[in-house]
């Protein structure tokens, strides 16, 4: 069954640190979306890709956050610098295409910042 | 503005009985609306969806009941079972450029043997 994957499962770093999460869709999802979950709330939207194109980028923390989808496939997260409150899991989604309601989730990554 | 949100944090359920599971939303624009269920350490996983111009959906034990008129939505699960134990999240699309998938903050189903 075809599934998103995302690395790594777990990644610990100090504050000031760079770090970069990796996200690969489902082949032929045209979608992808970069998610925050503090542990206990709902996730929230960081960025959202249409092939390679960013559609929706207004919650991301640009100063410290980036997120590239080069060739509409796999996509790139980033950090610089982590600081403590970045300390969440970091979920990857993808879909069909803008108006298909079912996001497939990876399993995340979850982000220590110390 | 956009607020997904819901009404209970945790709901306990003798294993059998069936489960309610509540949501409030403010965005009348929302064109859909969904349900996940996240178990502990996963991503979140589809359960069902409805559109803004149905009342209710029904799904394999699941269905979804959607009142625009209070703006509230609801989740049932017949005859529960430990594996229905999870997070559950209510989410919307937003019918503007991007079509965002934007979620609430969860209610927690535990089931009791």
């Amino acid at each position: 069954e075809a599934e998103v994957a995302q690395s790594p499962r777990y990644k610990i770093t100090e504050k000031s640190q760079a770090v970069a999460f990796w996200c690969d869709p489902i082949s032929g999802h045209a979608t992808l979306y970069w998610y925050r979950q503090i542990l206990g709330q709902g996730p929230e939207l960081l960025v959202q890709f249409q092939d390679e194109s960013v559609v929706d980028d207004s919650q991301l923390p640009k100063d410290r956050f980036s997120a590239e989808r080069l060739k509409g496939v796999d996509s790139t997260l980033k950090i610089q610098p982590a600081e403590l409150g970045d300390s969440a899991m970091y979920l990857c989604a993808s879909s069909f295409g803008e108006r298909n309601t079912e996001a497939f989730f990876g399993q995340g990554t979850r982000l220590t910042v110390v | 503005g956009e607020n997904v949100g819901l009404h209970l944090p945790t709901l306990s359920v003798q294993e059998g009985d069936n489960s309610i599971i509540n949501c409030a939303y403010s965005n009348s624009a929302s064109d859909y609306f969904i349900w996940y269920k996240q178990e502990s350490g996963k991503g979140p996983q589809f359960i069902i969806d409805i559109r803004s111009n149905m009342d209710k959906r029904q799904g394999q034990r699941v269905t979804v009941l959607l009142n625009k008129t209070v703006k509230h939505l609801s989740l049932q699960i017949a005859a529960t079972q430990p594996g229905d134990s999870a997070v559950y999240f209510c989410a919307e699309i937003l019918m503007d450029s991007s079509y965002k998938l934007i979620f609430g903050s969860g209610t927690r189903l535990l089931v009791r043997p």
